[in-house]
C-alpha cells in the first residue's frame, strides 16, 4: 500500500513532442504528489508538485494531471527538448506519516534532436 | 546543491568494513533522511531524522545505523559493509511544514564495497 508504481522505464521522444510519465498509487492518505528531475551526477531536484484538490497544475512546459479517484497522476512535457534529457521520479507523501516520500521507480527520458 | 553537502563524494570500501557517510546542512531543517538509489528501484528510504538525537527506520534499513547529534549533521553507517549495498547515497533535507513538503537533495556519494 506504501508503494507508488511509474512507468514507462525508459522513453525516448523527438525534439518538440509530448513526454507523458505515469504513476500510480494505492495509499489513499497521500496528499502531496511531487515530481523530482535528476540529471547525471546530481541530486534530485523538485520540478512541480500537485495536491489531491486540484485535476492539474501546470508550471511552463510542465503540466500535472491528478486523478484521485483512479489514484494515478502523470506528468506531461510539452514541447519537449533535448535539455529535457534526465531520470524523471514521482513521489508521494502524507502529512499524517510524517511527510516522507514514497518514491516511483524512475523513467529515463532520451529527447532526440 | 546549496545548503546542504555529502561527504565524501566517492568512496570505495572493502566487505566487512564499517563506513560513515556524512551530511551537513545549513539550512537550519528539522528534518533529515538518507535515501539509497538502485537502478529499477527508485530512491529508497534508509532512515530519517526529525529532530536532534530523534530518529527512525525507514523501508530499507537493515545494515544502516544513523546518528543526529546536531541539528545539521546527520550521518549514515554502515556497520559491516556488504556488496549488496554497493549503492548511490541522497541525503535530502527539509523544513516539513505542512505548506512544503519538498525536499532539497544533496549530490550524492557513490559507495562501491568490494
Amino acid at each position: 500500500q506504501q508503494q507508488v508504481k511509474q512507468s514507462p522505464q525508459s522513453l525516448i521522444v523527438q525534439k518538440g513532442g509530448i513526454s507523458i510519465i505515469n504513476c500510480a498509487y494505492e495509499n489513499t492518505a497521500f496528499d502531496y504528489f511531487p515530481w523530482y528531475q535528476q540529471f547525471p551526477g546530481k541530486g534530485p531536484a523538485l520540478l512541480i508538485a500537485i495536491r489531491p484538490d486540484v485535476s492539474e497544475k501546470k508550471e511552463g512546459r510542465f503540466t500535472i494531471s491528478f486523478n484521485k479517484s483512479a489514484k494515478q497522476f502523470s506528468l506531461h512535457i510539452m514541447d519537449s527538448q533535448p535539455g529535457d534529457s534526465a531520470t524523471y521520479f514521482c513521489a508521494a507523501s502524507s502529512g499524517n506519516q510524517g511527510g516522507k516520500l514514497i518514491f516511483g521507480q524512475g523513467t529515463e527520458l532520451s529527447v532526440k534532436p | 546543491d546549496a545548503g546542504i553537502t555529502q561527504s565524501p563524494r566517492h568512496k570505495v570500501t572493502e566487505t566487512g568494513t564499517p563506513v560513515t557517510l556524512r551530511c551537513h546542512q545549513t539550512e537550519n531543517h528539522r528534518y533529515m533522511y538518507w535515501y539509497r538509489q538502485d537502478p529499477g528501484h527508485g530512491l529508497r528510504l534508509i532512515h530519517y531524522s526529525y529532530g536532534v538525537k530523534d530518529t527512525d527506520k525507514g523501508e530499507v534499513s537493515d545494515g544502516y545505523s544513523v546518528s543526529r547529534s546536531k541539528t545539521e549533521d546527520f550521518l549514515l553507517t554502515l556497520e559491516s559493509a556488504t556488496s549488496s549495498q554497493t549503492s548511490v547515497y541522497f541525503c535530502a533535507i527539509s523544513d516539513g511544514g505542512l505548506a512544503n513538503y519538498g525536499y532539497t537533495f544533496g549530490s550524492g556519494t557513490r559507495l562501491t564495497v568490494v
